[in-house]
């Protein structure tokens, strides 16, 4: 298994749709999870750390799930402006740096 | 706020040509990482500094060399330029190793060797 899997897309939704992207790691012991946006020709932006518990910021919502070691990403009420690439990142192996997907990319059309 | 600041922007080399890539950051981060990002591959790690005098390699170090000149400055080079090299790099801070709080993206350099 590769240590961090995306679909790549793209993902094709209208605007005011939800869309959830899924992201498989490879590392049980991995302990920092995030997801990244990240615009074309630009550089990688955090958009959300992703808790034990999930957690919510306004229209997103990410969840962990350790045992079957996947994280999700929710976006309610699309907007055009949320069309980007979405990275999964996971702490690699060591702990000492992180390990980025290869991203989902999402369209959002009016 | 300038977070992390890369230079230059742009670039075009010869093959063979050598360059260095300048990053700063004016957070008081500890670690400092270089990506290189190809279409279809990710973000891969090239070299990273989880602290000041330290450097350790990557999934990709092959034909790179850094420097961690002061606790602010993380610098990759490239001795003798080759066309697989032509990609666009980032340079990324954190305030610990393993960005548990994640990191900080430069605005990239766009390298292209011919």
């Amino acid at each position: 298994r590769k240590e961090v899997e995306q679909d790549p897309g793209p993902f094709n939704v209208p605007e005011g749709a939800t869309v959830a992207f899924n992201c498989t790691y490879s590392n049980s012991a991995s302990q920092s999870f995030f997801w990244y946006r990240q615009d074309c020709r630009k550089e990688p932006k955090l958009l959300m750390s992703v808790y034990s518990s999930g957690n919510e910021d306004g229209r997103f919502t990410a969840q962990l799930n350790r045992a079957s070691q996947y994280i999700s990403l929710l976006i309610r009420d699309s907007k055009l402006s949320d069309s980007a690439t979405y990275l999964c990142v996971v702490n690699g192996r060591g702990y000492s740096t992180l390990t980025f997907g290869k991203g989902t990319m999402l369209l959002v059309s009016p | 706020n300038a977070g992390v600041t890369q230079t230059p922007k742009f670039q075009v080399l010869k093959t063979g040509q050598s360059m260095t890539l300048q990053c700063a950051q004016d957070m008081n981060h500890n670690s400092m990482y270089w990506y290189r990002q190809d279409p279809g591959m990710g973000l891969r790690l090239i070299y990273y500094s989880a602290s000041e005098g330290t450097t350790d390699k990557g999934e990709v170090p092959n034909g790179y060399n850094v420097s961690r000149l002061n606790k602010r400055e993380f610098s990759l080079r490239l001795e003798s330029a080759a066309p697989s090299q032509t990609s666009v790099y980032f340079c990324a801070s954190s305030e610990a190793p393993g960005g548990g709080y994640g990191y900080t993206f430069g605005s990239g350099t766009r390298l292209t060797v011919v």
